[in-house]
C-alpha cells in the first residue's frame, strides 16, 4: 500500500482559511469513512484533530473541519492562527493504517 | 487522566534488537487497540502495527513483517514493541498510540531509537 498523497506545504495569513487535501484510492480514502487528521508541532507527538472524516474530538477547536469527496479527503482550518503552524497528516484505516506524506502549514 | 508513558531513549548497534514499552493509565487497557508508529528524522509518520489489548491479536505492516513484534502485559497495562535486526534506517522516534477504531486518540510522547555503530 502506498502512502496517501498530500501537498508538501501550504501557507496562509492569520484570519484566512486554508484547505489541506489528501488523495487516496477507492480502496482506502474513497472506500469508507475511516479518515482521520493529525496535527504535529516540531518535536511533539501527533494530536488527533478529526476522525471518521468530519468528527472533532472534544477539545479541538471548531475552526478545524473535515470532509471527503470521492477519493480525496480535506481538512479546512478557518480563522488561521499562529499556533496552527504545524505539520498535518491524514490517515486512512483499512485494517492497517495508511498515512499521508504530511503537509507543512506556514502561517505568514 | 488518560496517558501513555513510553520508555527512555535507546542507542543500539546495527544488528541488535530494541524493545520499547508503553505504559497506559487512566482507562481500561484491554478495551482498546494499541498502535505503533515511527517517524524517522524529517520524515512522515509510518505505521508499524497494532495489537488488540483485549485478546492479543496483532497486525503488522508488510514492511516490518518478520522484524517487529508487538506484545502486551495486561496485568501491567503495558504494551511493548520489539524491532530486530536493526539498521541505520531504523533510527527514528517510535510512538505508541491508543486506538478506538481506525483513529488514534491518545499518543505517547515518543521514544528515540538511534542505531549507530
Amino acid at each position: 500500500q502506498s502512502a496517501l498523497t498530500q501537498l508538501a506545504s501550504v501557507s496562509g495569513s492569520p484570519g484566512q482559511s486554508i484547505t489541506i487535501s489528501c488523495t487516496g484510492t477507492s480502496s482506502d480514502v474513497g472506500g469508507h469513512n475511516y479518515v482521520s487528521w493529525y496535527q504535529q508541532h516540531p518535536g511533539k507527538a501527533p494530536k488527533l484533530m478529526i476522525y471518521d472524516v468530519s468528527n472533532r474530538p472534544s477539545g479541538v477547536s471548531n475552526r478545524f473541519s473535515g470532509s471527503k469527496s470521492g477519493n480525496t479527503a480535506s481538512l479546512t482550518i478557518s480563522g488561521l492562527q499562529a499556533e496552527d503552524e504545524a505539520d498535518y497528516y491524514c490517515s486512512s484505516y483499512i485494517g492497517s493504517i495508511l498515512f499521508g506524506g504530511g503537509t507543512r502549514l506556514t502561517v505568514l | 487522566q488518560v496517558q501513555l508513558v513510553q520508555s527512555g531513549a535507546e542507542v543500539k548497534k546495527p544488528g541488535a534488537s530494541v524493545k520499547v514499552s508503553c505504559k497506559a493509565s487512566g482507562y481500561t487497557f484491554t478495551s482498546y487497540t494499541m498502535h505503533w508508529v515511527r517517524q524517522a528524522p524529517g520524515q512522515r509518520l509510518e505505521w508499524m502495527g497494532w495489537i488488540i489489548a483485549g485478546n492479543g491479536d496483532t497486525k503488522y505492516s508488510q514492511k516490518f513483517q518478520g522484524r517487529v513484534t508487538v506484545t502486551t502485559d495486561t496485568s501491567a497495562s503495558t504494551a511493548y514493541m520489539e524491532l530486530s535486526s536493526l539498521r541505520s534506517e531504523d533510527t527514528a522516534v517510535y510512538y505508541c498510540a491508543r486506538s478506538s477504531y481506525g483513529y488514534m486518540d491518545v499518543w505517547g510522547k515518543g521514544t528515540t531509537v538511534t542505531v549507530s555503530s
